[in-house]
């Protein structure tokens, strides 16, 4: 089955205690990116990637790190994670070009830090 | 930068009713798609229906049309015949044809429907 898979599904966590948000794709897609929901302010990007080892800062990325080392992972670390880093993550992903355009989403994490 | 603008924080709708979202996005160019996204309770982000600005016709998807008016910069969703399972969150999304490939999101309309 073609799909977007996102780990944990939800964590809670301490300020400052280090965190990695993993991020998987069977697709074979060269896009990928991830995005926080809060609300009132809907989904913002946070960071995306091209293709592997190409990544670009998105919106929101102050407190957040990426990597693209493989075509299918695409992890989101949180080097030391704050309270205003609570919130819905979503990791998506899409072919880079031709395609309909639409972005696969990964089913969120929720993520609370206290 | 895109900007996408949803004016309906919520909408309420009775079964079996039409319910119209609206969606506003501001682009200086001429090819990129719109969506719109529908999120229930599960938090799952499902696409309800697709747009290709350089198609003049209104996309349909069974219950689910929209109102692209490309001039106008707008892109509504009606939702016909409502049902129970159609209350969610809906997101307006704007994505270009261009180099960075950005997916660019409204704020949401909870949309409740009263049985």
């Amino acid at each position: 089955e073609a799909q977007v898979t996102q780990n944990p599904r939800y964590l809670i966590t301490v300020t400052g205690k280090k965190l990695t948000v993993t991020c998987s794709q069977n697709m074979n897609h060269e896009y990928m990116s991830w995005y926080r929901q809060d609300p009132g302010l809907g989904l913002r990007q946070i960071y995306y990637s091209m293709n592997v080892e190409v990544t670009d800062k998105g919106d929101v990325p102050e407190g957040y790190k990426v990597s693209r080392k493989e075509k299918r992972n695409f992890p989101l670390i949180l080097e030391s994670p704050s309270p205003n880093q609570t919130s819905l993550y979503f990791c998506a992903s899409s072919p880079w070009a031709g395609g309909t355009g639409e972005l696969f989403f990964g089913e969120g994490s929720r993520l609370t830090v206290l | 930068a895109q900007t996408v603008t949803q004016s309906q924080p919520e909408m309420s709708v009775q079964e079996a009713e039409t319910v119209t979202l609206s969606c506003t996005y501001d682009t200086s160019e001429s090819d990129y798609y719109l969506f719109w996204y529908k999120q229930p309770p599960s938090r799952q982000m499902i696409l309800v229906i697709r747009q290709e600005a350089y198609k003049q016709q209104n996309a349909t998807e069974n219950r689910f049309s929209v109102n692209f008016q490309k001039a106008a910069k707008s892109f509504s969703l009606k939702i016909s015949d409502s049902q129970l399972g159609d209350a969610a969150m809906y997101f307006c999304a704007y994505r270009s044809a261009g180099s960075d490939y950005k997916l660019s999101f409204g704020a949401g309309t909870t949309v409740t429907v009263r049985a």
